[in-house]
């Protein structure tokens, strides 16, 4: 049974630039959240999104949007990077039932982005 | 805002011992409290998930419990091992989409 999986593992990016990253939820979990994560802190909720709807947003700038797919995937871009923006992108799936999370998240192990 | 604290922020103990982690949040209207680990540069593991409705949860040599009326979660590891060293993090689900994760404890046992 896989787990979630993010692409790519790292990267590295001028400041100004786009970047794209990947996930790919456990397989039966429907609901995809994404996290910040700075050294040394915890991760901050950046958005959350299920049936290809942002449901949640944490207090990100415009500039980080996201996708779902009908295989529940997801895409966090964020245009215009800044050097704060370095740190380890998280994706988390897990299941929503009803307006209950009853499941917990899953997470994957992350994408690091650095931008230079 | 929900806000979440975990003290102590690292944490350093002899293998064998048992140690007691906690997490306080400020609003008691959660729905779930999740504990997880992370070793370095690495994702999250999930440990427990403790609903609001149950009072703690067991895993081996861990145990977690909630006390909502109070905000307060602990982690507790019994007989500790050198493998245990990571940083714990509780998550507290506000509601159905948003979660607030503390900053963690740092644990080391040393052999």
């Amino acid at each position: 049974d896989a787990g979630v999986t993010q692409s790519p593992t790292h990267l590295i990016k001028t400041r100004g630039q786009q970047v794209t990253l990947r996930c790919s939820p456990k397989s039966g979990h429907d609901t995809v959240s994404w996290y910040q994560q700075a050294l040394g802190q915890g991760p901050q909720f950046i958005f959350q999104y299920y049936e290809e709807e942002e449901r949640q947003r944490g207090n990100f700038p415009d500039r980080f949007s996201g996708h779902q797919f009908p295989n529940y995937s997801s895409e966090l871009n964020v245009n215009a990077l800044l050097l704060g923006d370095s740190a380890l992108y998280l994706c988390a799936s897990s299941l929503l039932t009803g307006v209950r999370l009853d499941y917990g998240y899953t997470f994957g192990s992350g994408t690091r982005l650095t931008v230079v | 805002k929900q806000e979440v604290t975990q003290i102590p922020a690292a944490l350093s103990v002899p293998e064998g011992e048992n140690l007691v982690l906690n997490c306080s949040f400020t609003d008691s209207a959660i729905y779930n409290l999740q504990w997880f680990r992370q070793d370095p540069g690495k994702g999250l593991t999930s440990l427990l998930l403790i609903q609001s409705s149950q009072r703690e949860q067991t895993s081996g040599r861990l145990n977690a419990s909630l006390d909502k009326s109070s905000g307060r979660s602990t982690l507790y590891i019994a007989a500790s091992q050198p493998g245990d060293s990571a940083t714990y993090l509780c998550a507290v689900y506000s509601n159905a989409g948003k979660s607030t994760f503390g900053d963690g404890t740092t644990l080391t046992v040393k052999p």
